[in-house]
């Protein structure tokens, strides 16, 4: 039972527009989202957090949104650069422990 | 130093071999991960420690079997694996106050003979 889903392994975009990254969970325990990125051949680098208690959060190019009612989250990077070319994971938080679990990633290519 | 390093980068073992992964960070992190990452696959959670004891053990065979010996290092000895334990193995590190991410280094790419 997959509680963190990514249902886009890949997304395309132009350099200078906007990407529009998604998860969606089934675990309404989890307090905390959380979103990270890998290249190849490295480790995830954590990018930005969401608290359950929030529904945005801004980091410079990066904007995550939460719809707690939808059980949804949206990772926003605007502008993308091809920098951003990497694969993205969503992960969920729940609060014992500090485990994480993650969704599937999506492939994010940013063309120049 | 907000590194987490991983020893070695890449392992071959056979199945009847011994051996160990090592992981170290200097965050002053009080929580320290061991995940195994698949081709394709997101990373799974294996152990956790918290104050170098070990808290969660995700159902992990005993072939695999964590150290944690001071607040730094974090090791995964490795005895009598099969083919299928062949993965990216990746060490992570935390603050234990939540939404602060955990901190992954590179990973071992280990293969199983």
């Amino acid at each position: 039972d997959q509680q963190v889903k990514q249902n886009s392994p890949s997304l395309s975009v132009q350099e200078g527009r906007i990407s529009i990254l998604n998860c969606d969970y089934t675990n309404s325990m989890f307090d905390y989202f959380l979103w990270y990125k890998k290249y190849p051949a490295e480790g995830p680098t954590f990018l930005i957090s969401i608290s359950s208690i929030k529904d945005k959060n801004e980091d410079g190019r990066f904007t995550v949104f939460l719809n707690k009612s939808a059980k949804h989250l949206s990772l926003h990077i605007v502008p993308s650069q091809p920098g951003d070319s990497a694969v993205y994971f969503c992960a969920a938080r729940k609060d014992a422990g500090n485990m994480l679990t993650f969704g599937g990633g999506t492939r994010l290519m940013v063309k120049p | 130093d907000t590194e987490v390093t991983q020893t070695p980068k890449h392992l071959v073992m056979g199945m009847t071999n011994k051996k160990s992964l090592k992981c170290e960070q200097h965050m002053g992190h009080r929580a320290m991960y061991w995940y195994k990452q698949k081709a394709k696959k997101p990373p799974e959670l294996m152990f956790v420690y918290s104050y170098e004891k070990l808290s969660i053990n995700e159902s992990v065979p005993s072939r695999f079997s964590p150290e944690c010996p001071n607040s730094s290092l974090l090791n995964l000895h490795l005895h009598a694996l099969q083919p299928e334990d062949s993965a990216l193995y990746l060490c992570a590190s935390s603050p234990l106050q939540a939404g602060l991410g955990q901190f992954f280094g590179p990973g071992t790419r280990l293969t199983v003979l």
